[in-house]
């Protein structure tokens, strides 16, 4: 099993549907990123959780730490959100361990 | 901004030969980060970087591959003996000393043939 698990794998949406990717976790962790993979592959971090709610613009994150549960929430969605977004767990230092992300695909 | 640059962009070699792959972090970062992600697959952490030694890494990283921070600046990754399984896509990051957040730079494609 993995140690890191997302869902859904894929999510088509509508243009300013409010869109939830999942995350849960298996690990004891220090904190949970969640991270923006773009088509050309490069990666940027959106948020960096170890407890609570964070917002960014449209963007929103919340973990349950009891639960082992997080969740990336975009409102608003639109067409330059498609990318494949990836949660990472922070174990052991400052190691990553990754899921295998959700690519989200928003249609004007 | 500032931001992690990597060169090349594109590597191939041939399965054998010794590849070299770089990096520059941030500058006033302190802590380096080898991933890599293969073809349709999850990110992979390879090792992590601090005050000049490995701070840790991963079942992966075996005597084939070696990391150096020969300057100030740099931080590379060499993998001796090139095999067709590391074929994929490699990213280096870096983080500094009062955060978490990891800046990822934009990947060297090391293809194997």
């Amino acid at each position: 099993k993995n140690e890191v698990e997302q869902s859904p794998q894929n999510l088509t949406a509508q243009e300013g549907e409010f869109i939830t990717i999942n995350c849960s976790y298996s690990v004891g962790i220090s904190a949970l990123h969640w991270l923006q993979q773009h088509p050309g592959g490069g990666i940027v971090s959106l948020f960096m959780l170890s407890s609570g709610k964070k917002k960014h613009g449209r963007l929103i994150a919340t973990i349950n730490i009891q639960e082992k549960h997080s969740s990336l929430h975009i409102t608003a969605s639109h067409p330059r959100d498609s990318a494949v977004y990836i949660c990472a767990v922070q174990t052991s230092g400052s190691r990553l361990t990754f899921g295998e992300g959700t690519q989200l695909t928003v249609n004007p | 901004e500032p931001e992690v640059t990597q060169t090349p962009s594109h590597q191939v070699t041939q399965m054998g030969q010794e590849v070299i792959l770089r990096c520059v972090p941030i500058s006033n970062h302190l802590y380096f980060y080898w991933y890599r992600q293969i073809l349709g697959q999850k990110v992979e952490f390879l090792v992590s970087f601090y005050n000049n030694e490995i701070s840790e890494k991963s079942e992966i990283f075996d005597d084939q591959f070696s990391v150096e921070r020969p300057d100030g600046s740099n931080f590379t990754l060499k993998i001796r003996s090139t095999k067709l399984e590391d074929s994929a896509m490699y990213f280096c990051a870096s983080k500094g000393g009062g955060t978490d957040t990891q800046y990822f730079g934009p990947g060297t494609r090391l293809t194997v043939l």
